[in-house]
């Protein structure tokens, strides 16, 4: 049973436009929602993060939507550039000892 | 990624064979991980460690064991490779295993099982 859900495989967006990623989870224990962002041949990477008491967390170019009865978050880059390609990860944790559960990806494809 | 070390960063493996993934972590973190990422399903947990001296187990398991002797080390065996153990592993930490902390990743270790 998949508790964190990215149902989308892949987007293509051009650059200089939006990309929303979304992702939903089944899990009500679920607190903290991280995004990883990899490259190929890399390890992922901390992209940005929000806590359930918030709805909305930015940093410069990307922005994480919380939306708690819905189970669904979404991450917003804007405007999107070509070094944005890349696979997205959402994870999710909640609790003390908490394992992060990550959903399957996203690949991002930003074309000039 | 800077704080976590992974070694070898690829192996091919003879089905049957033992090997043992190695990883340090120099951020004095207590909680450790290990990951596989598989196409299209994404990052598993395999084993993990709240602190030093515990383990636990993850979503896949089966086919690997860990220790945890110190802080800094967390070495992943593979006591008797099969060809579905070929993935790429992803070593990760943070400070405590609780929500609220981030968790940071090796720059991963490609196993192939033949």
């Amino acid at each position: 049973d998949q508790q964190v859900k990215q149902n989308s495989p892949s987007l293509s967006v051009q650059e200089g436009r939006i990309s929303i990623l979304n992702c939903d989870y089944t899990n009500s224990m679920f607190d903290y929602f991280l995004w990883y962002k990899k490259y190929p041949a890399e390890g992922p990477t901390f992209l940005i993060s929000i806590s359930s008491i918030k709805d909305k967390n930015e940093d410069g170019r990307f922005t994480v939507f919380l939306n708690k009865s819905a189970k669904h978050l979404s991450l917003h880059i804007v405007p999107s550039q070509p070094g944005d390609s890349a696979v997205y990860f959402c994870a999710a944790t909640g609790g003390a000892n908490s394992k992060l559960t990550f959903g399957k990806g996203i690949t991002l494809s930003v074309r000039p | 990624t800077a704080g976590i070390t992974q070694a070898p960063t690829s192996q091919i493996l003879a089905a049957g064979r033992s090997m043992t993934l190695r990883c340090t972590q120099d951020m004095r973190h207590n909680a450790m991980y290990w990951y596989r990422q598989d196409l299209g399903l994404g990052l598993r947990l395999i084993h993990y460690s709240n602190t030093a001296g515990t383990t636990g187990k993850g979503e896949v398991p089966d086919g690997y064991s860990v220790s945890r002797a110190n802080t800094d080390d967390f070495p992943l065996t593979l006591a008797s490779a099969v060809p579905s153990q070929t993935s790429v592993y992803f070593c990760a930490s943070r400070r405590d295993a609780i929500s609220g902390n981030t968790i940071y990743f090796g720059e991963g270790s490609w196993l192939t099982v033949v």
